[in-house]
């Protein structure tokens, strides 16, 4: 049975580091990796998609990396701003008939101005 | 904006009643997922539909039922609501592996 984890599960920084988000599954038969921030209250928003076959993907100042063998991704943030205060949430897709997502409890992070 | 809408915003509900919320989802989108989170978790996976016939589900018992429409609409229905059912349900729609979800609909139940 397909585990996601992530740690920490909370994080505060002040404006301007960087840092990274962790996410491990024990499962390497996956299809896909998603990264999502969540809003309190709100729905997800895809930030990241990375296919079984890709090693990373970057968007802007984001920049996720994904090493199936280790059952590991990163989700690495560069030059924080108080608007990326949020939860974010890793997903694997197993790949089965459903591609049903399988979450991570998520990482609340937090930014000091 | 993902093109994913939800309704209602917020729901309150007392136990042993019935809720239906509604999804609709982008034009040729033609899976729609949904998922439960309660306060603090992951969202869990409900069941997913492909082309109106439901195509998996997970560990929810039957009182958690769905419709997919063919004007990309869908419903999940939960009878016999109980405390634990108070989450954020979440519908998810797919194109190419990608999910993109809706707002969410807040549910309490007392």
């Amino acid at each position: 049975k397909q585990e996601v984890t992530q740690i920490p599960a909370a994080l505060s920084v002040p404006e301007g580091e960087n840092l990274v988000l962790n996410c491990s599954f024990t499962d390497s038969a996956i299809y896909n990796l998603q990264w999502f921030r969540q809003d309190p209250g709100k729905g997800l928003t895809s930030l990241l998609l990375i296919q079984s076959s890709q090693r990373e993907q970057t968007s802007g100042r984001l920049n996720a990396s994904l090493d199936k063998s280790s059952g590991r991704s990163t989700l690495y943030i560069a030059a924080s701003q108080p608007g990326d205060s949020a939860t974010y949430l890793c997903a694997v897709d197993d790949g089965g008939a459903t591609n049903k997502l399988i979450f991570g409890t998520g990482t609340l992070l937090a930014v000091q101005p | 904006e993902t093109g994913v809408t939800q309704s209602p915003t917020h729901l309150i509900k007392t136990r042993g009643q019935q809720v239906t919320l509604r999804c609709s989802s982008q034009s040729g989108h033609n899976t729609v997922s949904w998922y439960q989170q309660a306060l603090g978790q992951g969202p869990q996976f409900i069941f997913q539909y492909y082309r109106e016939e439901e195509n998996g589900r997970g560990n929810f018992p039957p009182r958690f039922s769905g419709l997919q429409f063919p004007n990309y609409s869908s419903e999940l229905n939960v009878n016999a609501l109980e405390l634990d059912d108070s989450a954020l349900y979440l519908c998810a729609s797919s194109l190419e592996g990608r999910a993109y979800f809706g707002p969410g609909t807040r549910l309490t139940v007392t």
